[in-house]
């Protein structure tokens, strides 16, 4: 199994929702990364998890919460945001957070927030 | 932060034309990796690089590392539709963090 896999494709939610994305791996990479993308821009980074443990939080608004619950697994729960966070939500994971650090990405969540 | 310039922004050319795209920076990177995304997807990874001079070949697409690390390319002969795409070169910097510092990207269309 070589691919990340993300769930769901869409979401649509109001300000006042909670949601929660999902992404999984089966590759024993133990690193995995959030990344946020607006329409013709590169990938943000958002978060990264080494060894189930969260590494880096990229001054993200306390609106989105990671959570990495095992080694494969990697959610992003949602609460209360604004219009301005609709983008593409995309998962991805490499062996580790270190080295050539090759990172294979997930199909994303497209998030639109009304 | 190290910066990696790409360029052109956008290009449109036919079905057959050979095109390259430059990723460009001031400072080291250990590596670089070039990505294809389509509308809607994730980044697929085409290739990485490591060492300084390398070449890749993968099918019409042709990468190269340039010699002192900083800079990178990637050369498309006889561009088909199904190469029309978002190009991206991510590195990763020489010293200190190890993540990945993207490029803005090249949108390429070809058109049949």
């Amino acid at each position: 199994d070589t691919e990340v896999t993300q769930t769901p494709k869409h979401l649509v939610m109001g300000m006042t929702n909670k949601k929660s994305l999902k992404c999984e791996q089966h590759m024993g990479h133990r690193a995995m990364y959030w990344y946020k993308q607006k329409a013709k821009k590169p990938p943000e980074l958002m978060f990264v998890y080494s060894y189930e443990k969260l590494s880096i939080n990229e001054s993200v608004p306390s609106r989105f919460s990671p959570e990495c619950p095992n080694s494969s697994l990697l959610n992003l729960h949602l609460h209360a945001l604004q219009p301005e966070d609709s983008a593409l939500y995309l998962c991805a994971s490499s062996l580790s957070a270190s080295g050539y650090n090759e990172q294979f990405f997930g199909p994303g969540t497209r998030l639109t927030v009304l | 932060t190290q910066l990696l310039e790409q360029s052109p922004q956008f290009l449109s050319i036919q079905e057959g034309e050979n095109l390259t795209v430059y990723c460009n920076s001031s400072s080291v990177f250990s590596s670089l990796q070039w990505y294809r995304q389509e509308p809607g997807e994730g980044p697929v990874l085409l290739v990485t690089v490591v060492t300084g001079g390398e070449v890749k070949k993968l099918k019409r697409l042709t990468f190269q590392f340039g010699d002192a690390r900083k800079d990178s390319s990637l050369h498309i002969t006889a561009a088909q539709p199904g190469d029309t795409g978002l190009y991206l070169c991510a590195g990763v910097p020489g010293a200190g963090s190890y993540q990945l510092t993207f490029g803005k990207g090249t949108k390429l269309s070809v058109i049949p």
